[in-house]
């Protein structure tokens, strides 16, 4: 079964701090998301990756397949960025459900 | 992006009734869809994957005749919680497959047992 550990578990920065999460995983995946959780518990989805880099405004996410490790950054972070940030594999395939980290709990502070 | 609905989004139930969760997909067909629960402070953890027409896969420790699944359409799949007791109290999501590696969540339904 794949572990996934990602760190740190919680964190706190002043806006306008670079923020790095970080995400590992025991076994070969299809695909790795980087997901965000919101106090009420809605899920949305950030990337999905299966090699390389992907951007989205001020958010970046990084694979490194060989290493079994991914990224994800925050540049220039703002307030509304505090929320939970989860890492979650695809084993295999990719039809099948996904296997998720515990978790950042992310708080910017003003 | 696609769009994945659950109803309802919050319920309280008194300890022994049943409860049903839908979880649709409204802009796009799915033949699978993943039912995941999320205990306070826990990472979420997938239930049972939801095949349409066929019988769910449940994960092990996952008790298929408690948490029943049925999907019955390609854009709907329904949970129901049997005999619920305060132990069920949790988070439910559900996302749906659109294609490979492509999931899209549901907004959740916070269940509350009495």
């Amino acid at each position: 079964k794949n572990e996934v550990e990602q760190s740190p578990q919680n964190l706190t920065a002043q806006e306008g701090e670079f923020i790095t999460i970080n995400c590992s995983y025991s076994v070969g995946i299809s695909a790795l998301h980087w997901l965000q959780q919101h106090p009420g518990g809605g899920i949305v989805s950030l990337f999905m990756l299966s090699s390389g880099k992907k951007k989205h405004g001020r958010l970046i996410a990084t694979i490194n397949i060989q290493e079994k490790h991914s990224s994800l950054h925050i540049t220039a972070s703002h307030p509304r960025d505090s929320a939970v940030y989860i890492c979650a594999v695809n084993p295999g395939g990719g039809a099948d459900g996904l296997t998720f980290g515990k978790g950042t709990h992310l708080i910017i502070q003003p | 992006g696609a769009v994945v609905s659950q109803h309802p989004s919050r319920v309280i139930c008194k300890s022994g009734t049943s409860v049903k969760i839908e979880c649709r997909s409204l802009d796009f067909q799915a033949t699978t869809m993943f039912w995941y629960r999320q205990f306070p402070k826990q990472s979420l953890m997938l239930m049972a994957t939801s095949n349409e027409g066929s019988k769910a896969t449940y994960e092990q420790g996952v008790e298929k005749d408690k948490f029943l699944i049925n999907h019955a359409s390609l854009t709907l799949s329904t949970l129901t919680v049997t005999s619920a007791h305060p132990e069920d109290s949790s988070f439910y999501i559900c996302s749906a497959l659109r294609a490979v590696n492509e999931q899209f969540f549901g907004p959740g339904t916070r269940l509350t047992v009495l």
